[in-house]
């Protein structure tokens, strides 16, 4: 059974410092994984999507990575800016072309 | 390129009712999911149409149904609401599967009073 989890639960940092957010999932045989935000009360919104024959995607300020192997994929945020205020969730298929599962998520505030 | 299209925003049910919820995905996409949101489980999967077809199921009672049509938008309905099912419901549409990555919509936000 796939499960993932996101560490940490919450973030609180300064404007301008870089951050990585964590996700880790039970079953390594994934295929892809995608990272998306929320901000309160809406829907999520889709950041970046990591093909298992890729290590690493990136858009602007945000980096990711994927290590199969360990299990986990981290989000990297670069000189963060308070509009990066949102809820950080990571996905991971349950089997092959199956449904996403979802992490807890990691909240974020980035402070003015 | 229009994206995903959820409808209605908001809604407020009494328990016992019904609700109907839809969802318009992004054209030429063919798979819609469903997924539950609350405060308490977080995001968790309902069901997913291809084609017209269930494809994939949650584990939710049977008062949590869909379909899909044929222009690929998608409808979900609960019978005989309960508190419970207050939650933010997504929907979320992708080319074929899970594969090609999930586009969400804006959710409906139900509550049951």
């Amino acid at each position: 059974k796939q499960e993932v989890t996101q560490i940490p639960a919450a973030l609180s940092v300064p404007e301008g410092e870089n951050l990585v957010l964590n996700c880790s999932f039970t079953d390594s045989a994934i295929y892809n994984l995608q990272w998306f935000r929320q901000d309160p009360g809406k829907g999520l919104t889709s950041l970046l999507l990591i093909q298992s024959s890729q290590r690493e995607q990136t858009s602007g300020r945000l980096n990711a990575s994927l290590d199969k192997s360990s299990g986990r994929s981290t989000l990297y945020i670069a000189a963060s800016q308070p509009g990066d205020s949102a809820t950080y969730l990571c996905a991971v298929p349950k089997a092959y072309g199956q449904n996403f599962v979802f992490g807890p998520g990691t909240r974020l505030s980035v402070l003015p | 390129k229009a994206g995903v299209t959820q409808t209605p925003r908001y809604l407020i049910k009494t328990r016992g009712q019904q609700v109907t919820l839809s969802c318009s995905p992004i054209s030429g996409h063919r798979s819609v999911s469903w997924y539950q949101q609350t405060p308490g489980q977080g995001l968790q999967f309902l069901f997913e149409y291809f084609s017209e077809t269930q494809r994939n199921k949650g584990n939710f009672p049977g008062r949590f149904s869909g379909r899909q049509f044929s222009n690929s938008r998608s409808e979900m309905n609960v019978s005989t609401l309960e508190l419970g099912d207050s939650a933010l419901y997504l929907c979320a549409s992708s080319l074929e599967t899970s594969f090609d990555g999930y586009t969400f919509g804006s959710g409906t936000r139900l509550t049951v009073v």
